[in-house]
């Protein structure tokens, strides 16, 4: 089976401050690792992605992922962050394997960014 | 290109009753999955069809159903529909072959179903 943990529900951040949205994952194999973000009534929009290589994975409006095997996480980063940056975030994971019901992603419960002017 | 379309936008129906929400992926995607999005619950998994067929389902009763067709757009159905089904669903489409994307999912806004 695999699993995804956001520890966090909130994380409150000022704007202008780097901000770190924490993910672990859990997993039997390699890991596909995704971040996705959703806007208030919206559906969910792709951020960045983990598949191989560079363990700093780097993916839309200016965020960045750090993959790290040992600790089992994939926690999002941003240097600077902007009041628009306030959203709900996804971590997911799946197997690298072309069939079976762990092809699917596995979401974690999503944490709630809110950055302050 | 147009993105993933899903209707209706809002939806209210009365415990009982069935209902059909529809999805229309973007051109060229071959898979779409159907998410069930609720606060407690989160974002679970209901199935995901490619080229017309069931290729995965997750782990809800029977009275949740699906189909997709030979233009890939796909349909949701829930029958006798109980208060706990209020929710958000939310279709994702993709190339559906492990290598193209590699799993990226694209999604529409959503169907907010209200059961009363």
């Amino acid at each position: 089976a695999q699993s995804v943990a956001q520890p966090e529900d909130q994380v409150n951040v000022a704007e202008g401050n780097p901000l770190t949205v924490k993910c672990t994952y859990s997993v039997s194999g390699n890991p596909y690792l995704f971040w996705y973000v959703q806007y208030p009534n919206r559906g969910l929009q792709f951020l960045l992605k983990y598949i191989t290589g560079d363990n700093l994975v780097k993916g839309s409006y200016g965020f960045e992922a750090e993959f790290n095997k040992s600790q089992t996480s994939f926690h999002l980063k941003k240097p600077s962050a902007l009041v628009s940056d306030s959203a709900l975030y996804f971590c997911a994971v799946r197997r690298p394997i072309s069939s079976g019901s762990a092809r699917q992603l596995t979401f974690g419960s999503g944490t709630q960014l809110t950055v302050l002017p | 290109k147009a993105g993933v379309t899903q209707t209706p936008r809002y939806l209210i129906k009365t415990r009982g009753q069935q209902v059909t929400l529809s999805c229309s992926p973007i051109s060229g995607h071959r898979s779409v999955s159907w998410y069930q999005q609720t606060p407690g619950q989160g974002l679970q998994f209901l199935f995901e069809y490619f080229s017309e067929t069931q290729r995965n389902k997750g782990n809800f009763p029977g009275r949740f159903s699906g189909r997709q067709f030979s233009n890939s757009r796909s349909e949701m159905n829930v029958s006798t529909l109980e208060l706990g089904d209020s929710a958000l669903y939310l279709c994702a489409s993709s190339l559906g072959t492990d290598r193209s994307g590699r799993g990226k999912l694209f999604f529409g806004s959503g169907t907010q179903l209200s059961v009363l």
